[in-house]
């Protein structure tokens, strides 16, 4: 069945650092492809999207881009900052919605 | 800008009570979910309707736990009783799709049973 795996937090990282964070994922089709970031205490805000392979997705300094040879969509930022800690989840959308496990993120001065 | 609704944010109620949630979509999206967030773990799926019908609900605990989109508009989950295991948080979602479309989360409802 379809499935999304995404690296296991927490990443600890200093401001102005270079983020990474993978994301891999199963599918039977061509699903669309999200990363969804929340915040403590609230609900999931999209972050960025691709609908398509090699589409590149990007939002407030993130990107991510959809690889169908290697079933993959990294989320990706230059330099971090201290407002971007939070919890970053990967997630395909084929007949239904398939999260990942989710990344948390937390970024020191 | 449009945001999916959810009442209330935040509800303690004692265990084996009864508790319901609401959530009203975007306007014009058919398909809404509902989910169940455990601290420190990914959503879980519990309901799925497309309009009034339920699409998918095999994760849903029927003996306690029940889901209506009566008019295919605004939803109501309900569980009676609830137990303490039920302490979560309780996210509805919505999108124009069934399928291969972004979902919009609302802020959700922050439960703790006692």
């Amino acid at each position: 069945g379809d499935s999304v795996t995404q690296m296991e937090g927490p990443v600890t990282l200093s401001e102005e650092a270079f983020l990474t964070i993978n994301c891999t994922y199963t599918a039977t089709g061509y699903p669309s492809l999200f990363w969804y970031v929340q915040y403590p205490g609230e609900g999931l805000q999209l972050l960025l999207k691709a609908t398509k392979a090699d589409d590149k997705g990007s939002n407030k300094g993130f990107e991510a881009t959809y690889r169908k040879e290697t079933t993959s969509f990294h989320l990706e930022k230059g330099s971090v900052q201290v407002s971007d800690s939070a919890v970053y989840f990967c997630v395909q959308a084929g007949n239904m919605l398939t999260f990942g496990g989710g990344t948390r993120l937390m970024v020191k001065p | 800008e449009a945001e999916v609704a959810q009442s209330p944010r935040y509800k303690i109620t004692e265990k084996s009570q009864a508790v319901a949630f609401w959530c009203d979509p975007i306007s014009g999206h058919a398909t809404l979910y509902w989910y169940r967030q455990i601290l420190g773990q990914g959503p879980e799926l519990l309901v799925q309707f497309q309009d009034e019908s339920v699409v998918d609900d095999s994760q849903l605990p029927k003996d306690r736990f029940s889901a209506e989109r009566l008019k295919g508009v605004d939803s109501t989950l309900k569980i009676q009783p609830a137990e303490l295991g039920d302490s979560a948080m309780y996210l509805c979602a919505s999108s124009l799709a069934v399928s291969n479309t972004e979902a919009f989360f609302g802020q959700g409802t922050r439960l703790t049973v006692v």
